[in-house]
């Protein structure tokens, strides 16, 4: 049983180009959140997807940043127009639907370096 | 101070002891979670403890939770070279069907041998 995959594992981008980041959930989760993760501080919570529906985005920037959860294949962040201060590592987690405690299970990660 | 800080910031100890870091939070919480993380990896899922709960074991951890001074602490005991990562709380404040965590800044736990 995979558990929760991310690719690229790591991507370099300069200033301005676009980032794509995918994450495939658990087997059987229908539940995708990501986190950023600044160097040295904790994560903070970006978005929380269910298959083609945003749930909670309150953690998003307002601009250059949309997420993605198609009913088929993997969950997907966009950062358009990306700035240094984009980077960071990624992470995505999932979880399963209709049962509480909604346990996360996270990702190794996406680590963005904009140069 | 933030949901889910954790304290000290860093903890240097020898294989052997037991280390010990704590969390506090502010808001009420459905359960609180523990992580660790080696350098430059994921996360690793260790261990969950509902608001109802006081303690809970698993191996050489043990957690505790206080809801009345909204806090938490992570208990490793016979530490091992290999215990060396950052450990982060997080609580989850509940939802009809999933939510968010939020992390504290996390402890730097050093094992030495």
């Amino acid at each position: 049983n995979a558990g929760v995959m991310q690719n690229p594992r790591h991507l370099v981008r300069r200033r301005g180009q676009e980032a794509r980041l995918r994450c495939s959930p658990m087997k059987g989760h229908s539940h995708v959140y990501w986190y950023r993760q600044l160097p040295e501080e904790g994560l903070k919570f970006m978005v929380y997807l269910q298959k083609e529906n945003i749930i909670d985005e309150s953690g998003m920037p307002k601009e250059r940043f949309s997420a993605e959860f198609p009913k088929e294949g993997p969950s997907i962040l966009r950062i358009q127009q990306v700035v240094r201060g984009d980077s960071a590592a990624y992470f995505c987690a999932s979880s399963r639907t209709g049962t509480d405690p909604y346990e996360q299970y996270f990702g190794p990660g996406t680590r963005l370096t904009v140069t | 101070s933030q949901q889910g800080e954790e304290d000290p910031q860093a903890l240097s100890i020898q294989e052997g002891e037991n280390a010990t870091m704590n969390c506090s939070y502010k808001t009420s919480i459905n359960n609180l979670q523990w992580y660790r993380q080696n350098s430059g990896r994921g996360l690793v899922h260790l261990i969950l403890i509902r608001s109802n709960e006081r303690e809970k074991h698993s191996g050489r951890l043990r957690v505790t939770l206080d809801t009345s001074k909204k806090s938490s602490s992570l208990l490793i005991t016979a530490s091992r070279a290999a215990d060396t990562a950052s450990y982060f709380c997080a609580t989850d404040e509940g939802g009809t069907s999933g939510s968010r965590l939020t992390f504290g800044e996390g402890t730097q736990l050093t094992v030495n041998p």
